[in-house]
């Protein structure tokens, strides 16, 4: 059975300080890793996605994977109360197989 | 940009209805999905399909079923709803290969009295 794993949270940040947002997945030979953002009562939305080994930055928001540890995490530089939300780590197999999704971690951003 | 619709925002009905959700995408994504979110027990993967006529079982099938007769257009069937039935249900689309990026429409929030 092919696992994702996050700490359910809640996370509780001030504004302006990093989140860090961390996930590990059990699959060795998975190949795509994503980072989701869901609103309270609203559908995923994908933000971040990340192939290969390292960081990878897009504004506020940087992705870093290592695969030999099997760890994806995501920072958020300058957190905003606008960022709290359910942030779910999903991971994909080569092929054309379904993500396998975490359970999300709540982030909580503080005025 | 990518575009998931799914026909209802909101959606109520009584026990041992038929009911219909339906999902459209623009981007000519051959995969689509459908999930249900509850709480606590995340997304669950209730069936997919990878081509016009085909479909798979994901994780939670039973008391579903789909039709996708066209390849923008991906449904899901509740033959007899139930009360168990009451959840969140999203569809999504991907481009599958490699980079098999997903995205999700905005959801249906399903109520069965």
């Amino acid at each position: 059975q092919k696992e994702v794993e996050q700490n359910s949270g809640p996370l509780s940040v001030p504004e302006g300080a990093i989140a860090s947002l961390n996930c590990t997945y059990s699959d060795r030979v998975s190949q795509s890793f994503f980072w989701y953002r869901q609103y309270s009562g609203k559908s995923p939305e994908l933000i971040m996605s990340i192939y290969s080994n390292g960081d990878k930055e897009d504004g506020r928001f940087t992705a870093q994977l290592n695969k030999a540890s099997q760890y994806v995490s995501l920072l958020i530089r300058d957190s905003q109360p606008s960022d709290s939300a359910t942030y779910l780590c999903a991971v994909n197999d080569p092929g054309n197989t379904p993500l396998v999704f975490g359970k999300g971690t709540r982030l909580s951003v503080i005025a | 940009d990518v575009k998931v619709t799914q026909s209802s925002r909101y959606l109520v009905k009584r026990t041992g209805e038929k009911v219909f959700l339906e999902c459209v995408q623009d981007m000519d994504h051959e995969n689509m999905f459908w999930y249900r979110q509850d709480p606590g027990l995340g997304l669950r993967l209730i069936y997919f399909s990878y081509d016009v006529k085909m479909k798979e079982k994901g994780d939670i099938p039973e008391g579903y079923s789909v039709s996708r007769e066209k390849k923008e257009r991906f449904s899901l069937i509740l033959e007899s709803a139930s009360t168990n039935q009451t959840s969140m249900y999203l569809c999504a689309s991907s481009t599958g290969g490699s980079y098999n990026e997903q995205f999700f429409g905005p959801g249906t929030r399903l109520t069965v009295l």
